[in-house]
C-alpha cells in the first residue's frame, strides 16, 4: 500500500452541486497532486500543492480549487458540477527535491454527476 | 501533438508470449520517466522507473531512447495476471504527464 488515503471512495452528485474530496499524503511526503481520469483516458493533471500553495495547474477551470494543510493533507473542491466532471479523481503524493521524485497514488474517488 | 503518446491497444497475447509497448514524449528536456500499471478502475501503481541505461525487474525491462524520445516496456513470459493497462509517465517542469495507457490482455 502507498499510504495515500482518499475519501470518499464513491460519490454521486447532481449538476450544479459542489463537492469536496479529501486526501492524506504518504508520511514524509510534502507535495500533493490531483488528477482527473475519465474512462479510457490517462490521468489528467489538475493541480499540485507544495508548502500549502498551488504550484502548478493543468487545463482546468477555476471552479476546480484546492487546499493543502500543514500536515500535507489536501482537499479538492469542485463547484457548479457538470456532467463531464464524472470521473475517477486521483490524489498522489511525492517528495519534492528528490532527483527521482516518484508519484504514489491513493485509491481514488469515483465521482458520478447526474 | 500530445505531450505523451501511447498506442491504446488492446494487445491480446497468449500466456508465455513476449510483448513490448512504446511511449513517445514531446519535451526533449524531460528528465524522469516511469511505467505504471493500472487495473480496471483502480489507482495506477508504480511499476518501474526508466533510466538511460535501462532497468530490469524480473520479467520486466524498461528502456529510454532519448534520441528518438521514447520509452519502452518489455514483458517476457506473460502471465494472466499481467492483464492490465500500462501507463507511461513523464516528469515535466513540476508535473507528471501520463499517456492514455496501453491495454494488455493475456489469454490462456
Amino acid at each position: 500500500e502507498t499510504g495515500v488515503t482518499q475519501s470518499p471512495t464513491h460519490l454521486i452528485k447532481t449538476r450544479g452541486q459542489q463537492v469536496t474530496l479529501r486526501c492524506s499524503s504518504q508520511s514524509g511526503h510534502n507535495t500533493v497532486s490531483w488528477y482527473q481520469q475519465a474512462l479510457g483516458q490517462g490521468p489528467q493533471f489538475i493541480f499540485q500543492y507544495y508548502r500549502e500553495e498551488e504550484n502548478g495547474r493543468g487545463n482546468f477551470p477555476p471552479r476546480f480549487s484546492g487546499l493543502q494543510f500543514p500536515n500535507y493533507s489536501s482537499e479538492l473542491n469542485v463547484n457548479a458540477l457538470e456532467l463531464d466532471d464524472s470521473a475517477l479523481y486521483l490524489c498522489a503524493s511525492s517528495l519534492r527535491g528528490r532527483s527521482d521524485e516518484k508519484l504514489f497514488f491513493g485509491s481514488g474517488t469515483q465521482l458520478s454527476v447526474l | 501533438r500530445k505531450e505523451v503518446e501511447q498506442d491504446p491497444g488492446p494487445f491480446n497475447v497468449p500466456e508465455g508470449a513476449t510483448v513490448a509497448f512504446n511511449c513517445t514524449y514531446s519535451n526533449s528536456a524531460s528528465q524522469s520517466f516511469f511505467w505504471y500499471r493500472q487495473d480496471c478502475r483502480k489507482e495506477p501503481k508504480l511499476l518501474m522507473s526508466v533510466y538511460s541505461s535501462g532497468n530490469e525487474d524480473g520479467r520486466f525491462t524498461a528502456q529510454l531512447n532519448r534520441a528518438s524520445q521514447y520509452i519502452s516496456l518489455l514483458i517476457r513470459d506473460s502471465k494472466l495476471s499481467d492483464s492490465a493497462t500500462y501507463l507511461c509517465a513523464v516528469l515535466g517542469t513540476y508535473k507528471y504527464i501520463f499517456g492514455t495507457g496501453t491495454r494488455l490482455k493475456v489469454l490462456a
